[in-house]
């Protein structure tokens, strides 16, 4: 089944840097690629998806990047600010209905 | 339009006892399904269902029974619970497929 590996665990940059966070997964026919947001004691919130026959998405600051060849994708999240500190989940699913998600990773952004 | 709702919010149970975790949604979503989450693993999916009448298992299905009688809800049974069942549980639900699905609430369960 899909496997989906997410990095950095841990990632703090100072507000108005940039924050890349990546993530790696393993079945092929994975076709649709989300990423949540996770504040502290709330529900994870979509903030951004790309599907398989794109390579790139934006939305005002944040963007997502897809290498279907390499099996990663990438979430770009420009000019931080402190409301950004969160958790982020990427997640991809394949060919069936399963929605595999990675660890996580937590954003620290420092103001 | 109360969108996706979990109850109870908070539950403490004794190793061995059972209880249902209710999930109801009003967005006549087809797709729905109950993730657990631990600290630093993720989202892991235990169940899920593409319609009324029809479930499957995800990654962690074990100790967990679902049943989809109807469009709206989705209840999450746990027959005997265990510590290894401490977890904060999430339903969601998603038009079609496990795009784009919206969480609930969660709910945060505590075995002692």
């Amino acid at each position: 089944g899909e496997n989906v590996e997410q990095h950095p665990s841990t990632l703090s940059v100072q507000e108005g840097d940039s924050a890349v966070i990546k993530c790696t997964y393993s079945d092929s026919a994975s076709n649709y690629f989300p990423w949540y947001k996770q504040e502290l004691g709330k529900r994870p919130q979509l903030i951004i998806d790309i599907r398989s026959n794109v390579g790139e998405k934006k939305d005002q600051r944040i963007a997502v990047t897809l290498n279907k060849t390499a099996k990663h994708f990438s979430l770009h999240i420009t000019e931080t600010q402190p409301e950004d500190s969160a958790v982020y989940f990427c997640a991809a699913s394949g060919g069936g209905n399963k929605l595999v998600f990675g660890a996580g990773t937590i954003l620290r952004v420092k103001s | 339009n109360a969108g996706v709702t979990q109850t109870p919010k908070f539950q403490v149970l004794k190793t061995g006892q059972s209880m249902t975790l209710q999930c109801a949604q009003d967005m006549n979503h087809e797709y729905m399904s109950w993730y657990r989450q631990d600290p630093g693993m993720g989202l892991r999916l235990i169940h899920y269902s593409v319609g009324a009448g029809i479930t499957d298992q995800g990654e962690v299905p074990n100790g967990y029974n679902v049943s989809r009688s109807t469009t709206e809800d989705f209840p999450l049974r746990l027959l005997s619970a265990a510590p290894s069942q401490t977890s904060v549980y999430f339903c969601a639900t998603g038009g079609q497929g496990p795009d784009t699905q919206y969480f609930g609430p969660g709910t945060r369960l505590t075995v002692l």
